[in-house]
């Protein structure tokens, strides 16, 4: 099946600090790739859509000048966190889409920022 | 996305049936049913999906009433590998990314 990596997997970091985390689709090619965040104990709220060659598409209430988003790429997509605060502290989850089913997305294993 | 409702959570013997129900009763005509479940602390999998038909894969088996209005989705025999979120959901036609809710947590007991 389709596989979808991200790194870091944790990642600690000092508040005011950028932290980028990278999502990778192993062996298909994606060009939609989802951001969510996750809070303990709450379920994934979509952060924004990332469409390869064009700009990403946020959510209501997400900042796209704290939440940077790239993909150059069909197999690559990255997040930024800018002067990250302890607030920022989540569970980063990214997911692809391979196309050939419509809704059918693959999700990375998650990328764990703590805030300090 | 249709608005789902699921209970928040239930509990299912090891190597029971696991029924989990999904009640979706704003579906329109041409919008499927998914299902994805989260183990602690790892992304969200895909288990199965349908749009009218009883659908079964290795996985799991999708019932959908006649109706359309509410779903089972069944773990023919859970596993404590199986314990986590199940999450129900009915995309909007045209609009890719899924919206997750609250889903079931399952904790499957020896």
């Amino acid at each position: 099946g389709a596989v979808v990596s991200q790194h870091p997997s944790r990642v600690i970091c000092k508040s005011g600090t950028s932290v980028k985390i990278e999502c990778r689709s192993l062996d298909f090619q994606a060009t939609t790739m989802f951001w969510y965040r996750q809070f303990p104990k709450q379920s994934l709220m979509l952060m924004a859509t990332s469409n390869e060659g064009s700009k990403a598409t946020y959510e209501q209430g997400v900042e796209k000048d704290k939440f940077l988003i790239n993909h150059a790429s069909l197999t690559l997509s990255t997040l930024t966190v800018t002067s990250a605060h302890p607030e920022d502290s989540s569970f980063y989850i990214c997911s692809a889409e391979t196309g050939e089913q419509l809704y059918e997305q693959y999700f990375g294993p998650g990328t764990r920022l703590t805030v300090t | 996305d249709a608005k789902t409702t699921q209970p928040p959570s239930m509990d299912c013997a090891e190597g029971r049936a696991a029924n989990l129900p999904c009640n979706h009763s704003t579906i329109s005509g041409n919008e499927y049913v998914y299902w994805y479940r989260q183990i602690h602390s790892q992304g969200p999998q895909y288990i199965i999906h349908g749009l009218k038909n009883n659908e079964t894969n290795e996985m799991a088996s999708l019932i959908i009433t006649e109706d359309r209005k509410s779903s089972t989705l069944i773990l023919p025999h859970a596993t404590l590998r199986d314990t986590a979120v199940y999450y129900c959901i009915v995309p909007n036609s045209g609009n890719t990314p899924l919206v997750f809710g609250k889903g079931t947590r399952l904790s499957v007991i020896a």
